[in-house]
């Protein structure tokens, strides 16, 4: 596609419940990039997936956090039994993992846990 | 562990008045520097970016100089405009053999143009 996109766009969920965020990175793009951005942390990155290898997972914030890449492309983010703290929006974003290389941003998933 | 440092704001400037938004680093390694975007209820995006010492990155009117010697990366712009206002991000990136690390970001500076 032109750009990264994110899906769902909005996702609300209870204490406890499952979520799945997807990212469907630049065509032709090799990395792949997960960050979280709420209002008391600012932007904090997560994971980054260089093909299907994620050399980095140190951002991942409990093992309650999982991410795979499959196919060099398309990226799932799965949270398990989702706390409150986890609410905010999760942005991924892709590059050509080259030094020096920009990362072009997805729009988000606001994700609310109640 | 690295590190980006910028003024918070919100920074309140009038119509065409001069901009400078400080961002100071620091990196265990030779980062690339990078200045992102995000306007009002949009997603982020790259506003320009510099790879070595003394890279001027530039677009739309911004600029911002790579410093080595006083690790730092400030945003200027000479004019700002009503549609300036957004909130401006500092980042910086390390490569290693695996590929290009996630970005390290600054906190933001919310920016407030009146006219």
């Amino acid at each position: 596609g032109a750009g990264v996109s994110q899906s769902p766009s909005n996702k609300v969920t209870e204490k406890g419940k499952d979520v799945e965020l997807r990212c469907d990175p630049i065509s032709g793009h090799t990395a792949l990039y997960w960050y979280r951005q709420s209002l008391g942390q600012g932007l904090e990155f997560l994971i980054y997936f260089q093909g299907n290898s994620a050399p980095d997972k140190s951002g991942l914030p409990s093992d309650r956090f999982s991410a795979e890449r499959t196919g060099g492309s398309v990226s799932t983010l799965t949270i398990q039994r989702t706390q409150q703290e986890d609410s905010a929006v999760y942005l991924c974003a892709s590059s050509w993992g080259l030094a020096g290389g920009a990362q072009y941003f997805g729009p988000g998933t606001r994700l609310l846990v109640l | 562990g690295d590190s980006v440092t910028q003024m918070e704001g919100p920074v309140t400037l009038s119509e065409e008045a001069f901009l400078t938004i400080n961002c100071t680093y620091t990196a265990t390694g030779y980062p690339s520097l990078f200045w992102y975007v995000q306007y009002p209820g949009e997603g982020l995006q790259l506003l320009l970016k510099a790879t070595k010492a003394d890279d001027k990155g530039s677009n739309k009117g911004f600029e911002a100089t790579y410093r080595k010697e006083t690790t730092s990366f400030h945003l200027e712009k000479g004019s700002v405009q009503v549609s300036d206002s957004a909130v401006y991000f500092c980042a910086l990136s390390l490569y290693s053999g695996g590929g290009a690390d996630g970005l390290t970001f600054g906190k933001g500076t919310h920016l407030i143009i009146q006219p």
